[in-house]
């Protein structure tokens, strides 16, 4: 069974962009959670999707949305990108929404200069 | 009442010790306790998990203690390898929480040959 892909791996991005992100979650999974992963803060809850509607956000600005797709593929996107936006993201698949195991993918690093 | 406090933050055992790390809750809904392994670039790797209707759970050399009246759980790992050397992150979740888990901050475990 393959796992969670995320794409792309790496991003490098000049402040005020845009940046959209992609998580294609294992097969048969419905639930896509994104995660924002720094040194600092450590790993902090973005938002959950389950079929295609969005279950929780967590405490981010506006900037930081996201979608899911009837494939239960998602996408996060993150608008005029912040020097602090600098992180780890990381998506987690999970079969339903609740108290499931959620399995990580590897990642996405986004450098924003 | 949401923070999962974490403890040591980095740890260095001899191989063939057994390394333990602890996890502190305060929400008393919280009923799911996972625990992720990282390596360095990549995502955390589901562990072990634990809900409160145990107080201990094992698989293989890792082993998971939970403690509901200290809203206390921790990780024992066994005959601790060089290849176990990873960070480590305890989380919890309840069911008002969807799919977000809230990570503790993180362990470095280093353990030497």
């Amino acid at each position: 069974k393959a796992g969670v892909t995320q794409t792309p791996r790496y991003l490098i991005k000049t402040r005020g962009q845009q940046v959209t992100l992609s998580c294609s979650p294992i097969s048969g999974h419905r639930s896509v959670s994104w995660y924002q992963q720094t040194p600092g803060q450590g790993l902090q809850f973005l938002f959950e999707y389950f079929s295609e509607t969005q279950r929780n956000k967590g405490n981010f600005p506006g900037r930081f949305s996201g979608r899911q797709f009837s494939n239960s593929r998602s996408e996060m996107n993150v608008s005029t990108l912040e020097l602090g936006d600098s992180a780890l993201y990381l998506c987690a698949s999970s079969a339903t929404t609740g108290l499931t195991e959620a399995f990580f993918g590897q990642g996405t690093r986004l450098t924003v200069v | 009442q949401q923070q999962v406090k974490q403890s040591p933050q980095s740890l260095i055992v001899q191989k063939g010790g057994i390394s333990i790390i602890n996890c502190a809750y305060e929400n008393t809904a919280f009923d799911y306790f996972p625990w992720y392994q990282q390596f360095p670039g990549k995502g955390p790797a589901l562990l072990i998990a634990i809900r409160p209707d145990v107080s201990e759970k094992k698989e293989g050399r890792f082993t998971i203690s939970f403690n509901k009246s200290a809203k206390q759980f921790s990780l024992h790992i066994m005959d601790s390898q060089p290849g176990d050397s990873a960070t480590y992150f305890c989380a919890a979740s309840g069911p008002n929480q969807g799919g977000k888990l809230i990570f503790g901050q993180g362990t470095e475990l280093s353990v030497k040959p």
